[in-house]
């Protein structure tokens, strides 16, 4: 699977959006971007993922660059709930099924 | 629709007892995963598996830890002769198909004295 950079840490304040890159310049045309999220040792939560068009349900949008080099996770009016570690992961879909690599991620704090 | 439930929450052993952890998979799901949470560290891999047989185990360690998902029943991740190095959390994820959304239980925290 390609490797992912994410930054260690962000910050936002609560009510605006959070926009958390990735980078994942070494993409394959059979690869999918995922994005989980953990809050405070819990189980990881499955937000969202793309090939290569945008997409968007009731967590958040994924935005994938056209190169797909790239994608944004936006989390369009982020609360306090919000505060977690944020997983880009891009993995291979086979038929057979395939594990997730988690990275270091980034911290998102979510400020009042 | 319940999500992948794990038990026990929190488990303490003893060096050299065995821990058993346990995963029911979503309803539908056939696939089920395991990773482990060292402390301070990110989720690693160690196994895969469907319904009676295992289908990539290479991020088990070799001795001690084995895993199986039954045709009737639960995943079960089994620790034998346990040591303070296997003190982490285990989360194990069920998908429909092999290729399908991952979706996690909230993991058994393991604790070895």
């Amino acid at each position: 699977d390609a490797k992912t950079t994410q930054p260690t840490s962000m910050d936002c304040a609560e009510g605006r959006a959070a926009n958390l890159p990735c980078n994942h310049s070494t993409i394959s045309g059979n690869e999918y971007v995922y994005w989980y999220r953990q809050i405070h040792s819990q189980g990881p939560q499955y937000i969202i993922h793309g090939l290569k068009n945008n997409e968007t349900n009731e967590m958040a949008s994924l935005i994938i660059t056209e190169d797909r080099k790239s994608s944004t996770l936006i989390l369009p009016h982020a609360t306090l709930r919000d505060t977690a570690v944020y997983y880009c992961i891009v993995r291979v879909v086979e038929t057979s099924g395939s594990r997730l690599t988690f990275g270091e991620g980034t911290q998102l704090t979510v400020n009042p | 629709n319940a999500g992948v439930m794990q038990n026990p929450r929190h488990l303490v052993r003893r060096r050299g007892q065995e821990a058993r952890l346990r995963c029911s998979p979503m309803k539908g799901h056939s696939h089920v995963y395991w990773y482990r949470q060292l402390p301070e560290e990110g989720l690693k891999f160690m196994v895969y598996l469907q319904k009676e047989n295992i289908i990539d185990e290479s991020g088990m360690p070799k001795e001690r830890f084995s895993a199986e998902f039954p045709k009737e029943g639960p995943s079960i991740l089994r620790i034998q002769q346990v040591v303070r190095g296997d003190s982490a959390a285990y989360f194990c994820a069920s998908a429909r198909t092999g290729q399908e959304t991952q979706y996690f239980g909230p993991g058994t925290r393991l604790l070895v004295l």
